[in-house]
């Protein structure tokens, strides 16, 4: 089946330093991919959308200055958090869309969990 | 905009059958999913519904009422690895197809 891998899994940083988290579509090509972010015990809140060789599309109230989103190729997207500051803390999954006979199925990578000191 | 609600928590037993139930509200409905996750780890597909009706998959089974805007996932024979959070999610034409979450229902089973 489809496989989303994602990394770092887990990364610690330092205030006011950037993390990049890459995502990848290991084999098939995603036009489209979706970065969500989830806080503890919470839902996964959709913060922007990544389109192959074009702008991210970002949900109302997310940054965009603040999350720099990628997508050069057709299996890579990144997403960098800059200036991570403690509040930035949290669960940061991408996934990827597929068609299977009709169903709508988002694949996501394993997450990546980031910790701001 | 849309909203999608769910129970916070559920605790069954092991071996019974748990009914999550969702509602939700959106501009342009365009299939509703579900999907598991374990704490720490990332969520994974289980059911869509694009039509009114049941689907099964195994012990999973999900059913949509689109004139009621409603939803549920059934587990059947619980076992102790079906705890985990369960997400309700829907496609929304109006906003690019994207798919928005539920709050989630953290489903407990004991032995």
């Amino acid at each position: 089946g489809a496989v989303v891998s994602q990394h770092p899994s887990r990364v610690i940083c330092k205030s006011g330093t950037s993390v990049k988290i890459e995502c990848r579509s290991l084999d098939f090509q995603a036009t489209t991919m979706f970065w969500y972010r989830q806080f503890p015990k919470q839902s996964l809140m959709l913060m922007a959308t990544s389109n192959e060789g074009s702008k991210a599309t970002y949900e109302q109230g997310v940054e965009k200055d603040k999350f720099l989103i990628n997508h050069a190729s057709l299996t890579l997207s990144t997403l960098t958090v800059t200036s991570a500051h403690p509040e930035d803390s949290s669960f940061y999954i991408c996934s990827a869309r597929l068609e299977e006979g009709g169903a709508n199925v988002l694949t996501f990578g394993a997450g990546s969990r980031l910790t701001v000191l | 905009g849309q909203s999608l609600e769910q129970p916070s928590e559920v605790t069954a037993v092991e071996g019974a059958i748990v009914q999550i139930n969702c509602t939700y509200q959106t501009s342009g409905f365009y299939g509703l999913s579900w999907y598991q996750q374990h704490d720490g780890g990332a969520p994974t597909f289980l059911s869509y519904n694009a039509l009114d009706g049941l689907e099964e998959t195994g012990r999973f089974s999900s059913f949509l009422s689109r004139s009621d805007s409603y939803g549920y996932l059934l587990l059947q024979e619980l076992q102790m690895k079906d705890s985990a959070s369960y997400f309700c999610a829907v496609r929304d034409s109006t906003r690019g197809f994207k798919t928005i979450f539920g709050a989630g229902t953290r489903l407990f089973v004991k032995a």
